[in-house]
């Protein structure tokens, strides 16, 4: 089975900031990586998928990147609305598997 | 849009069964796959297997022996059944929509928490 890693688990920081957070697979994936943001009591909201694809009404300063075992999803300037739960899930092959998550919080 | 809504009983015993049904609204079960994800308190994400509006099924195996996803299209549902379960089991339960080109997850319920206690 495909493991994936995320980090860092958490992270504080200001609204405006540049945010990066990381998501490694336990072997190469090509582009079969998505992310997500979660937040309590909602849905899972699909930010981004094959990799870089924003899904449609996500804005723009939310962006993906990498291939093979390494991903990267940047929040630029960040805003009240984006403290959230941040998760990466590799589609490659089944068992689909996500990452452990990384909690974006207000410094 | 699409809209999906989980419902089913909350509170399970164990050795029990937990059965789960999700209802898709403003759209069609055909064309797709309709998956089931699970989070235990504290926890991340686990993907439980999903459905083709077919029929057709992949589990994950961590679970295989003791789920089944079914699908009833006259009434635009799906459904998942987890037998003898425990309380390892207790977890907000989602159901979901695959995307169109890929095991990539695009609408979501907001999900119901299954709790397994006697």
């Amino acid at each position: 089975d495909i493991q994936v890693t995320q980090s860092p688990s958490s992270l504080a920081a200001s609204v405006g900031d540049r945010v990066t957070i990381t998501c490694r697979a336990s072997q190469s994936i090509s582009r079969y990586l998505n992310w997500y943001q979660h937040k309590p009591g909602q849905a899972p909201k699909l930010l981004i998928y094959a990799a870089s694809t924003l899904q449609g009404g996500v804005p723009s300063r939310f962006s993906g990147s990498g291939s093979g075992t390494d991903f990267i999803l940047t929040i630029t300037s960040l805003q009240p609305e984006d403290f959230a739960i941040y998760y990466c899930q590799q589609s490659y092959t089944t068992p689909l598997a996500f990452g452990g998550g990384t909690r974006v919080e207000i410094k | 849009q699409v809209q999906l809504q989980e419902s089913g009983p909350v509170l399970v015993k164990p050795s029990e069964t937990l059965s789960l049904t999700c209802t898709v609204s403003n759209g069609s079960l055909s064309g797709t796959h309709w998956s089931w994800f699970r989070q235990p308190p504290g926890k991340g994400l686990e993907w439980i297997g999903y459905i083709y509006f077919t029929g057709s099924t992949n589990y994950n195996p961590s679970l295989k022996s003791r789920v089944t996803i079914s699908v009833d299209t006259s009434r635009n549902q799906f459904s998942l059944s987890l037998t003898s379960v425990s309380a390892a089991d207790t977890a907000v339960y989602y159901c979901a929509r695959r995307g169109h080109y890929d095991n990539y997850f695009d609408y979501w319920g907001q999900g119901t928490l299954g709790t397994v206690s006697s």
